[in-house]
């Protein structure tokens, strides 16, 4: 069964400060990998989106990494600010044809404080 | 700009009452999804729809029915709501491919009581 393994489950930083999201799946064949941010009280919304042959992205401040062997992603964002406050999803595509159903993680909710 | 809409953004309702969930894109999409999400359990399909009439059950389909009688528009129903089904519902829709990201609407916090 595919699945898609988050953590950590939550993190708490301060304003200014990096971190780094991680996850891993057993998704097979592998398609695509996107990171979604939720703000509280709306709906998830892609913040990049990762190819097989793809081991960097990055999308202002966050940095997605693959590593299609080990069958592991990371988010790292850069000098944290208030609004990155959300949790963070991971999803990860099969390349079975006709498939449509990505597989969640279960998310990292960023607590960034002043 | 990208819309998907639904119809509240909270509600709440008495166990054993017909719930009507409904979803609307404006992006002429083939795929629409219904999701709950619920804290540490991240979000799990309940159903999906790929055309018009059609649906297919996802991972936790019991106690939930669809309808899809217009490619803008999935409903969710509720037939007979209970304690548990207590969530936030979100809907999605993206184009048919596993590359398209899927684009959520805002979601609806229903209470059953």
């Amino acid at each position: 069964k595919n699945q898609v393994e988050q953590s950590p489950q939550s993190l708490i930083i301060l304003e200014g400060k990096n971190c780094t999201l991680q996850c891993n799946y057993t998704v097979s064949p592998f398609s695509n990998l996107r990171w979604y941010k939720q703000d509280t009280g709306r709906g998830p919304v892609s913040l990049t989106i990762m190819t097989f042959s793809e081991n960097t992205k990055s999308n202002g401040r966050y940095t997605a990494t693959l590593d299609a062997d080990t069958k592991q992603s990371s988010l790292h964002i850069t000098a944290s600010q208030l609004s990155d406050s959300a949790s963070y999803i991971c999803v990860v595509s099969d390349g079975t044809g006709g498939s449509y159903i990505p597989t969640f993680g279960r998310g990292t909710s960023l607590i960034v404080h002043p | 700009d990208v819309k998907v809409t639904q119809s509240s953004r909270y509600l709440v309702k008495r166990t054993g009452e017909k719930v009507f969930l409904e979803c609307v894109q404006d992006m002429d999409h083939e795929n629409m999804f219904w999701y709950r999400q619920d804290p540490g359990l991240g979000l799990r399909l309940i159903y999906f729809s790929y055309d018009v009439k059609m649906k297919e059950k996802g991972d936790i389909p019991e106690g939930y029915s669809v309808s899809r009688e217009k490619k803008e528009r999935f409903s969710l129903i509720l037939e007979s709501a209970s304690t548990n089904q207590t969530s936030m519902y979100l809907c999605a829709s993206n184009l048919a491919s596993s590359y398209n990201e899927q684009f959520f609407g805002p979601g609806t916090r229903l209470t059953v009581l």
